[in-house]
């Protein structure tokens, strides 16, 4: 199975809003509601910021939002802080009983 | 919350097997799936396969023939084995429990180096 597809980095200013796109297949994110967003820090494991779409967990903040349409999910930043400078994955549950992680983006915080 | 401890040997010579133990700790492993996942230095995630505490496993189709994986409820452990290693097989290996469609707590990561 493939990786989903995300852009390499996105980039935005203090107090800006981001949007990372996380692309699949019908097998994939277009089948569940079981996409979920991790932000890794170097060095860091990776922490769950969006569970099942668009849930947060407790203590992770509200200016994480994600959202799907069809096989494309996408997870927004609003208020972007320095803090929010991390990589960023997405994951999907797959019709094979797998999950597949995405490719991967860099956030920039300029 | 639950943390969560990788151990295991972090030199594995080539052609021969990799045994990674996962600790559960500040909660129990009953009822639920744990999985394990990789990430090559500087590379992305890589979802190795997933156990329930009833012994079920699931597996990435890329490498099913080479993993095994058990869990040991009484020790609130759960293993992973990845035989006939390579070089491509070198890489920082997390466990991590499953919530939900995801994944919640990770371990920090074990590395693993395959080198003659």
């Amino acid at each position: 199975q493939s990786a989903l597809t995300q852009p390499a980095s996105v980039s935005g200013s203090p107090g800006q809003s981001i949007t990372i796109s996380c692309t699949g297949t019908s097998s994939d994110i277009g089948a569940y509601n079981y996409v979920c967003w991790y932000q890794q820090h170097p060095g860091k494991a990776p922490k769950l910021v969006i569970y099942d779409v668009s849930n947060r967990p407790s203590g992770v903040s509200n200016r994480f939002s994600g959202a799907k349409s069809g096989n494309t999910a996408s997870l927004t930043i609003s208020g972007l802080q320095a803090e929010d400078e991390a990589e960023y994955y997405c994951s999907s549950y797959t019709s094979s009983i797998t999950y597949v992680f995405g490719t991967g983006t860099k956030v920039t915080v300029l | 919350q639950v943390q969560l401890q990788e151990s295991g040997p972090g030199l594995v010579k080539p052609s021969e097997t990799l045994s990674l133990t996962c600790t559960v700790s500040a909660g129990s492993i009953n009822t639920n799936y744990w999985t394990w996942i990789r990430q090559p230095a500087g590379k992305g995630l890589e979802w190795i396969g997933r156990i329930y505490t009833s012994g079920i496993t699931n597996y990435s189709p890329s490498l099913k023939s080479r993993v095994t994986m058990s869990v040991d409820t009484s020790k609130n452990q759960f293993s992973l084995k990845l035989s006939s290693v390579t070089a491509a097989d070198t890489a920082l290996y997390y466990c991590a429990r499953n919530y939900q469609g995801g994944f919640d707590n990770w371990g920090q990561g074990t590395l693993v180096t395959v080198s003659s």
